[in-house]
């Protein structure tokens, strides 16, 4: 019973340094999100993929690049590492990107750009 | 102005206490609304959906107010397992998260 699986948990960046957060579903879900969590900031969209083969920006983008590689899997990569990127990030998947779709979350990622 | 605002908090409040959250946002064009619960260190999990006529789970009760943009979370006879950060969140379309209100809950 996985729900939303994503690595690694926890990941020390140095400035620069580029790397990749896995995430996978195993609900056959057709939409993914990648979201970052700051204090006093909340949750906020960084890139989603409404369907296999599509992906969209979502509300802070730059500095970030994801691949839907199929309908299970969606990677949010770092080229160019920055301290800014410190942050929690939370893959998610959800039926469809429509209102009232209940949203499921990964156990998160910490990362520390250093 | 943020999309969705809530009290930060923290609720420090007994065992037993009756709390309320309270939730705006600004997006007129919201059709569905949540409360997410999230707990120290841990992903968000949906507590309950906010219906027009209002809702209740158990202790909880979610009430919507669309013509004050307005949502609200009350938690009766409090339990020390309810200390966690709850998300007020709202859809036009994708979902918007507020940045959440911490309840402590003690003995």
């Amino acid at each position: 019973n996985a729900g939303v699986t994503q690595t690694p948990k926890f990941q020390v960046l140095k400035t620069g340094q580029s790397m990749t957060l896995q995430c996978a579903q195993d609900m056959n879900h057709n939409s993914m999100y990648w979201y970052r969590q700051d204090p006093g900031m909340g949750l906020r969209l960084i890139y989603y993929s409404a369907s296999e083969g599509t992906t969209d920006k979502g509300e802070v983008p730059n500095g970030y690049n994801v691949s839907r590689l199929n309908k299970r899997e969606f990677s949010l990569r770092l080229e160019s590492a920055a301290p800014s990127q410190t942050s929690v990030y939370f893959c998610a998947s959800s039926e469809a990107v429509r209102s009232g779709n209940t949203i499921y979350f990964g156990e998160g990622s910490w990362l520390t750009v250093v | 102005r943020k999309e969705v605002e809530q009290d930060p908090g923290p609720f420090n409040v007994p065992e037993g206490a009756t709390v309320a959250f309270n939730c705006t946002y600004s997006n007129s064009a919201s059709q569905s609304f949540f409360w997410y619960r999230q707990d120290c260190r841990k992903e968000p999990k949906l507590l309950m959906s906010v219906y027009s006529s209002g809702n209740e789970d158990g202790r909880f009760t979610a009430q919507l107010n669309r013509a004050s943009q307005y949502i609200s979370l009350l938690i009766r006879d409090s339990k020390l397992s309810d200390s966690a950060t709850y998300l007020c969140v709202v859809s036009p379309r994708k979902l918007i998260f507020g940045a959440g209100t911490r309840l402590a809950v003690h003995p």
